[in-house]
Formats: structure tokens, sequence, C-alpha cells
């Protein structure tokens, strides 16, 4: 089966832009997470969606947000871009069967976001 | 929600020592509890996995034990090899600790 896929792989913008990111899941996952990975932060989750509805949120502001296709694929909508945003974005999907419950997740490669 | 904390942030163990990461977890609802192994410009992958209505599991050199009633879990590396440096993640349902850069000294 093909990985997850995540485009596009690097992204420049400049202060208040809006930026889009795209995420394609394994063929059968219906989870998928994504995540912001910062050097001093970590692994900080922003949501997961779950046949096309949001599941979870982590503690982010309106401006990110995300929505997920009927083939699972989703995107993630950066607005009014800030430099604290610049980081790497990771997706991730998984295969659950239960709204409830949790597997493991598999990665795609990340989006690279620099705001300037 | 669920808040994961991660210690020690850096560890540096001789090779063939054995190296130990502790979680700690806030909502006494989860109960997924994964480890993930990233290794320097690549992606985070599951190296282990353990459910609430478990207290340990073993894969080879790796083992995670849990206690739900303290809501800590820790990662078990023995005989470290080189191979073995990267960061480690612990995650409490989606929610991921800040990290464990493991250094392994040949």
């Amino acid at each position: 089966k093909a990985g997850v896929t995540q485009t596009p792989r690097y992204l420049i913008k400049t202060r208040g832009q809006q930026v889009t990111l795209s995420c394609s899941p394994i063929s059968g996952h219906r989870s998928v997470s994504w995540y912001q990975q910062t050097p001093g932060q970590g692994l900080q989750f922003l949501f997961e969606y779950f046949s096309e509805t949001q599941r979870n949120k982590g503690n982010f502001p309106g401006r990110f947000s995300g929505r997920q296709f009927s083939n699972s694929r989703s995107e993630m909508n950066v607005s009014t871009l800030e430099l604290g945003d610049s980081a790497l974005y990771l997706c991730a999907s998984s295969l659950i069967i239960l709204r409830s419950s949790y597997n493991e997740q598999f990665f795609g490669p990340g989006t690279r976001l620099t705001v300037l | 929600g669920e808040n994961v904390e991660q210690h020690p942030s850096t560890l540096s163990v001789q090779e063939g020592d054995s190296a130990v990461i502790k979680c700690t977890y806030s909502d006494s609802a989860s109960n997924y509890f994964p480890w993930y192994k990233q290794e320097l410009g690549k992606r985070p992958q599951l190296i282990i996995d353990i459910r609430s209505n478990v207290g340990e599991k073993k894969d080879q050199r790796i083992a995670v034990t849990l206690n739900k009633t303290a809501k800590h879990f820790s990662l078990h590396i023995t005989e470290t090899q080189p191979e073995d440096s990267a960061v480690y993640f612990c995650a409490a349902s989606r929610a991921f600790g800040t990290g464990t850069r493991l250094t392994i000294i040949p």
C-alpha cells in the first residue's frame, strides 16, 4: 500500500497570508490527524477527523481549521499567518473501526511551512 | 484536554546499557498509549503501544509498562545499540509528550 502523502512539501508565505495543506491517507484509513512540530514544543495535536467529522481538537486558535472529504483526504487551513506558525506540519492516518477507539498512526513526510 | 509530560528531555546512555523514559498523563479516560521513534529528518514511527487493560508489553529489547492508578507509563530499552539514537515520543490517545532525545555512546 502507498503511504501517507502530503502536499506541498515546502511552503514559504508572508505574515497575514493564508495557507492550505493537503494530506492523503493510506487507502482504507478513515482517520486523519494533524500535528504541528517545532524544535521546542515537540508534536502538538491540532485536530483529528474521522469519516468527515472532527473527532478531537487540540488547543490551537480558530485560525487553524481542517476538513475531511468523503475519500478520507484531508486539508488543513491556517489563516492570517503569524511568524510563530513556522513549523513542520505532519498528518497521520489510522485504521479505526469504532469512533471511540485508537490505533497506530502512520505519519506522512510533513509540509515545512516558513512564514516570513 | 489530555496533557502528557515526558522526562527526561535528553538522555545519554553507554552502548549496551538500558534506557528508561517516563511519561505521565492527566485524563484518566485515556486508554491507548503509543511510543514513537523519530530519527533525524524522518517521520515518527510506532515502536510499541499498550492499551489500558494491560500492565506491561514487551517486544524484543523494548518494553512498556503502564500504571493506570498513578497515570504514568514508561519505555524501557535494553542492550542499547547505536541505531537506537533518535527522539522518542510518548502519547496518550492523540496527545504527545515533548520528546526525549536519546543518544547512545559507543
